[in-house]
């Protein structure tokens, strides 16, 4: 089974920092996931990577490949990104995914 | 398009107690999955269905039941309630199994057995 790391576990930020969360995985892979969980519950899909860098608006996710490691950036963070932040490889249960821990982020204005 | 929907959103049970947790997703996926979420801990899968007519345990099955409906639904049951099954649960469908595309997710369903 695939091994998820995710760190920090919690991150409290200032609005308008650069915020960077983690992710390590154990197993190589094909496409790693970045989900986002609003303090509502709800989760979004927001990055599926197979290498490089995707960008979607202020959010950037780049993943290594070799070095079994991928990061998401947020730039000009804003207190509406406060969130849990989960990444998903996978190599891990009937469905294919292992899911980290998750990135509990709070951006105070 | 709702995209996945699960009703509740909250129960509370109590140890013995049966209920089932319903979802339905209204665009055509094929794979549909059921998992809980703990503090702490990362999304378990607890049971899934790769496509319509089949269901699979996952890593938590243990208490819980399925039943895939027909392609748009499909069911999680709690036969006999305990604490332990408290918990937040989530359902979610993709294209089809075992390959990258996105997941989507359900809000979530707050259970509290006492």
């Amino acid at each position: 089974k695939n091994e998820v790391e995710q760190s920090p576990q919690n991150l409290t930020a200032q609005e308008g920092e650069f915020i960077t969360i983690n992710c390590s995985y154990s197993v190589g892979i094909s496409a790693l996931h970045w989900l986002q969980q609003h303090p509502g519950g709800g989760i979004v899909s927001l990055f599926m990577l197979s290498s490089g860098k995707k960008k979607h608006g202020r959010l950037i996710a780049t993943i290594n490949i070799q070095e079994k490691h991928s990061s998401l950036h947020i730039t000009a963070s804003h207190p509406r990104d406060s969130a849990v932040y989960i990444c998903a490889v996978p190599g891990g249960g009937a469905d294919g995914l292992t899911f980290g821990k998750g990135t509990h982020l709070i951006i105070q204005p | 398009n709702a995209g996945v929907t699960q009703t509740p959103k909250f129960q509370v049970l109590k140890t013995g107690q049966s209920m089932t947790l319903q979802c339905a997703q209204d665009m055509n996926h094929n794979s549909m999955y059921w998992y809980r979420q703990d503090p702490g801990m990362g999304l378990r899968l607890i049971y899934y269905s790769a496509s319509e007519g089949t269901t699979d345990k996952g890593e938590v099955p243990n208490g819980y039941n399925v039943s895939r409906l027909n392609k748009r639904e499909f069911s999680l049951r709690l036969e006999s309630a305990a604490p332990s099954q408290t918990s937040v649960y989530f359902c979610a469908s993709k294209i089809r199994d075992r390959d990258n595309s996105p997941l989507h997710f359900g809000n979530g369903t707050r259970l509290t057995v006492t």
